[in-house]
């Protein structure tokens, strides 16, 4: 079955550079979420969208950015990049089914992308 | 304080053992309780998840929620050694793009 596609899977940059993180959700998906997970940290909540518009926000730094396309694929824009944002990013989607209270739309996670500042 | 709270172990069981693991948590607006289990250098998997308070069984796994208390547990039983892996709990007020926290995630080990 096909699963959740992330690239690059790693990235090297230097501070104050940019960076670009692709996510193609699971066929048919509609949700998307990003997750940044530090070492040895739990997964952190940056942004998620639903058909093409953001439907909830964390803790996402001022300096990243991102959006759904129509085709749902999603990209986290990062500038300015500092040593602390050297960490794991996932992309996870969803299918979101309104199907009444109590029903989970499970999030499948990607790979991730492992992105190093140095 | 952290919205959840979760021990990171690590945690060392025998084969066979019953493993008990837990978060609690301080956000009363929480109504989705997730399991997931996560092996190094991949991406969290979904075990099951509780919609409010109650109990969930699956197999070898039962969840529980006490939304009085804010407290969840995961229980294992006969653990296996492939069942070795860092369980995250996770929470979210809604699901269909409602943000979601997770715990720091529990380190088992389960020894042959």
């Amino acid at each position: 079955a096909a699963g959740v596609i992330q690239s690059p899977r790693h990235l090297i940059k230097e501070k104050r550079e940019t960076a670009t993180l692709k996510c193609y959700p699971i066929p048919r998906h509609d949700t998307v979420y990003w997750y940044q997970q530090g070492p040895g940290q739990d997964p952190q909540f940056l942004i998620s969208f639903y058909e093409k518009m953001q439907s909830d926000k964390g803790s996402i730094p001022d300096r990243f950015s991102a959006q759904q396309f129509s085709d749902y694929h999603s990209e986290l824009n990062m500038s300015s990049l500092e040593l602390g944002d050297s960490a794991l990013y996932f992309c996870a989607s969803s299918l979101t089914k309104r199907e009444g209270r109590g029903s989970y739309n499970e999030q499948f996670f990607g790979p991730g992308t492992r992105l190093t500042v140095l | 304080q952290k919205e959840v709270e979760q021990d990171p172990g690590p945690l060392s069981v025998p084969e066979g053992a019953i493993v008990s693991l837990n978060c609690t948590y301080s956000n009363s607006a929480f109504q989705y309780f997730m399991w997931y289990r996560q092996y190094s250098r991949k991406g969290p998997e979904l075990l099951m998840y509780t919609y409010s308070s109650g109990n969930k069984e699956d197999g070898r796994f039962t969840a529980q929620v006490d939304k009085s208390s804010k407290y969840i547990s995961l229980f294992i039983r006969d653990s296996q050694p492939s069942d070795s892996a860092t369980y995250l709990c996770a929470m979210s007020e809604g699901t269909g793009g409602f943000k979601t926290i997770f715990g720091a995630g529990t380190r088992l080990f389960v020894k042959a």
